[in-house]
């Protein structure tokens, strides 16, 4: 399809394992942002990337969060020793271009469980 | 305080009633205003852009009040496609970027 793709779209890790999600934006949009979502709560921004540079990272919680776009297109949002307060939807969304008005197309979500 | 306030709901309403959901935001500096749909397990869908002005889209109908940083929606003739939850959204972004703060969301459930 031509949506921002998401994978995987359910992941349950051990407490302490290490996750990986991958965010595939729609071709050609240079804006690319992960964004949070635990039960009941509206989304929450983690970080943003402009092409292949990561311009704000304020919204990631810890060091444990990291983010990475190394050739402006895929995206991958890796956690380190997880935790149970990681569980939470992981939402990947892009849009053409930078600036506010431009509409931002989200992706299904990353759901993590960590047990 | 969040950012962006709205009464979290439920608001259950038979079929074809007007309802109205509220939102309010703390920062000024906000440039523009959303409100996004998102269904039971989906990822949130742009519903329509908010204006000073007022604007209007079929059945639904958004309003903006910046000096009382007050975001409105109002939805008429309700149908039970509508059951959803309903974020409220605010774009602080300036010279680039697109950073959205969303609220916590109202959920309408559209009752026969």
């Amino acid at each position: 399809g031509a949506g921002v793709s998401q994978s995987p779209r359910y992941k349950v890790a051990k407490r302490g394992q290490d996750v990986a999600l991958r965010c595939d934006p729609i071709s050609g949009h240079v804006s690319l942002f992960w964004y949070q979502q635990a039960l009941g709560q509206g989304p929450e921004f983690l970080t943003y990337f402009q092409n292949e540079a990561q311009l704000d990272k304020s919204g990631l919680p810890s060091d444990r969060f990291f983010a990475e776009r190394p050739e402006g297109s895929v995206s991958t949002l890796k956690i380190q020793r997880t935790q149970q307060e990681d569980s939470a939807v992981y939402l990947c969304a892009s849009s053409l271009r930078t600036g506010a008005g431009n509409t931002i197309y989200f992706g299904e979500g990353s759901w993590l469980t960590v047990v | 305080r969040k950012e962006v306030e709205q009464d979290p709901g439920p608001f259950n309403v038979p079929e074809g009633a007007t309802v109205a959901f509220n939102c309010t935001y703390s920062n000024s500096a906000s440039q523009s205003f959303f409100w996004y749909r998102q269904d039971c397990r989906k990822e949130p869908k742009l519903l329509m852009s908010v204006y000073s002005s007022g604007n209007e889209d079929g059945r639904f109908t958004a309003q903006l009040n910046r000096a009382s940083q007050y975001i409105s929606l109002l939805i008429r003739d309700s149908k039970l496609s509508d059951s959803a939850t309903y974020l409220c959204v605010v774009n602080r972004a300036r010279g680039g970027g697109n950073k959205l703060t969303f609220g916590t969301g109202t959920q309408l459930k559209v009752e026969l």
